[in-house]
């Protein structure tokens, strides 16, 4: 079974930097596109991020120059490097899988169970 | 990068069927078939209903069906449980290759 644990969440002044990883199990991360959305409590869902099995990235135009997402397919695990943070970057930030190995930017399946950041002073 | 447009909330009695939009343009919905569905209930992660405007993953039930016309796709839900209550999204790739969220629907079952 697929399973994907976000960590690195957590509080942080704005301005400031931090990194959330995703670790992946159960399947050929290699083959597979990864993604990060985020939620703001009680808000909406919201596309961050997404890397294909090749390190292709496309960026949302809210965290374009802010944010680096990079893979390492030794040890299936993504992780997102977040700087300059601002309080609207403040969210459940999820990690997903691509629904199929052929495809990216398409269906998510799964998610991971988010990890919270936030940012305050 | 706009979000679609999801009607804020839908309700309907148990057994009952409910539908739900998705509104985007020509340059997201109306043009690529990359359109899914996910669930959401409270304090857990989306889980993908549909796909591809019409595919449902293994395991989902069949009491859930997506649709297309034109700009705006649809979910609908067919013999309404109790267990349904939840927030809907529908995404859709677009023609910036980003991929964009509708705002969610909050499905109440009466």
């Amino acid at each position: 079974e697929a399973q994907l644990l976000e960590s690195g969440g957590g509080l942080v002044q704005p301005g400031g930097s931090l990194r959330l990883s995703c670790a992946a199990s159960g399947f050929t991360f290699s083959d597979f596109a990864m993604t990060w959305v985020r939620q703001a409590p009680g808000k909406g869902l919201e596309w961050v991020s997404t890397i294909t099995p090749g390190s292709n990235t496309y960026y949302a135009d809210s965290v374009k120059g802010r944010f680096t997402f990079s893979r390492d397919n030794s040890n299936s695990t993504v992780s997102l490097q977040m700087s300059s943070l601002r309080a609207e970057d403040t969210a459940f930030y999820y990690c997903a899988r691509s629904g199929r190995s052929t495809t990216t930017l398409n269906w998510f399946d799964p998610w991971g169970q988010g990890t919270l950041v936030t940012v305050s002073s | 990068q706009s979000a679609l447009t999801q009607p804020p909330s839908v309700s309907g009695s148990p057994g009952q069927s409910v539908t739900m939009s998705c509104t985007g343009t020509s340059n997201d919905v109306g043009r690529y078939s990359r359109v899914s569905w996910y669930q959401q209930s409270p304090g857990t992660a989306p889980k993908v209903l549909i796909y591809e405007v019409t595919k449902r993953p293994a395991g989902v039930s069949d009491r859930f069906s997506g649709s297309r016309s034109g700009n705006t796709a649809s979910l609908t839900i067919s013999g309404l449980q109790a267990e349904d209550e939840a927030d809907y999204y529908c995404s859709s790739y677009t023609s910036d290759s980003t991929l964009a969220f509708g705002g969610g629907t909050k499905l109440t079952v009466l």
